[in-house]
C-alpha cells in the first residue's frame, strides 16, 4: 500500500533560516514523488517533482531511496514561502496519495 | 485557459438539503478528482474518474455521489447534506492518473 507521512504539522522559521520540511514513504516499487503548495486561500499548485530535478523559488527535494524520503529544503526562507506543503506519491498506475501536509510559517 | 473552475465559491447548506458541485476543466485532460480538505487531515479523495465514462471510489466515498458529464466536467452531489460533510472540497484533473494533478480553487461548503 501507499503511504505518505508528513511528520510535522507546523514548522515555523525565521526569514533567512534554513528550512527542510520532511516526507517520508511507503512504496514497494519505484514512486514519483511531489510537493504541492497552498498559499493562504489559494489553490494547490505543483512546486516540483522528483523526476525533473528542478530549484523552484529556491526549493529542492531529493529522493532518498534508502531512507524512503523526499525531504524539501531550501537554505534562506522566506516570508513569502510562508505556505501549506503537500507531500504526495504516485506508485506505477496508481493515483495520487497526499501527506496530510506540514503548516510552514516563515517569520520577520 | 482557465484551466479546473469550480462552481459555487461559497456555499451554506442545512442538514438535509442536496447540493451538486461542479467542476470543469478545458485542459482536455482524461482524470478528473475531488477531494475534501480538513484540518489536521490533509486531502482525502472523495472520487476519481480515470477517464470519461468511468467513476470510482476513493477513501472517503460515503455520502456522496459523482457523474462525469462528458470529458470536461466532473459534478459531486451531497443528496443528504450532513454537518460532518463542512468542508473544503477540491476538483483536480490530470492528462492521465499517473500525471501531475491541476486543482481549482475550491469550493467552501458549510453544513449547518
Amino acid at each position: 500500500a501507499q503511504r505518505v507521512t508528513q511528520p510535522e504539522k507546523l514548522l515555523s522559521v525565521f526569514k533567512g533560516a534554513p528550512v527542510e520540511l520532511k516526507c517520508n514513504y511507503s512504496y514497494s516499487g519505484s514512486p514519483e514523488l511531489f510537493w504541492y503548495v497552498q498559499y493562504s486561500r489559494q489553490r494547490l499548485q505543483l512546486l516540483l517533482r522528483h523526476i525533473s530535478r528542478e530549484s523552484i523559488k529556491g526549493f529542492t527535494a531529493d529522493l532518498n531511496k534508502g531512507e524512503t524520503s523526499f525531504h524539501l529544503k531550501k537554505p534562506f526562507a522566506q516570508e513569502e514561502d510562508s505556505a501549506m506543503y503537500y507531500c504526495a506519491l504516485q506508485g506505477g498506475s496508481e493515483k495520487l496519495v497526499f501527506g496530510k501536509g506540514t503548516k510552514l510559517t516563515v517569520n520577520p | 485557459n482557465a484551466g479546473v473552475t469550480q462552481t459555487p465559491k461559497f456555499q451554506v447548506l442545512k442538514t438535509g438539503q442536496s447540493m451538486t458541485l461542479q467542476c470543469a476543466q478545458d485542459m482536455n485532460h482524461n482524470s478528473m478528482y475531488w477531494y475534501r480538505q480538513d484540518p489536521g487531515m490533509g486531502l482525502r479523495l472523495i472520487y476519481y474518474s480515470a477517464s470519461e465514462g468511468t467513476t470510482d471510489k476513493g477513501e472517503v466515498p460515503n455520502g456522496y455521489n459523482v457523474s462525469r458529464l462528458n470529458k470536461r466536467e466532473f459534478s459531486l452531489r451531497l443528496e443528504s447534506a450532513a454537518p460532518s460533510q463542512t468542508s473544503v472540497y477540491f476538483c483536480a484533473s490530470s492528462l492521465s492518473s499517473n500525471q501531475p494533478q491541476h486543482f481549482g480553487d475550491g469550493t467552501r461548503l458549510s453544513i449547518l
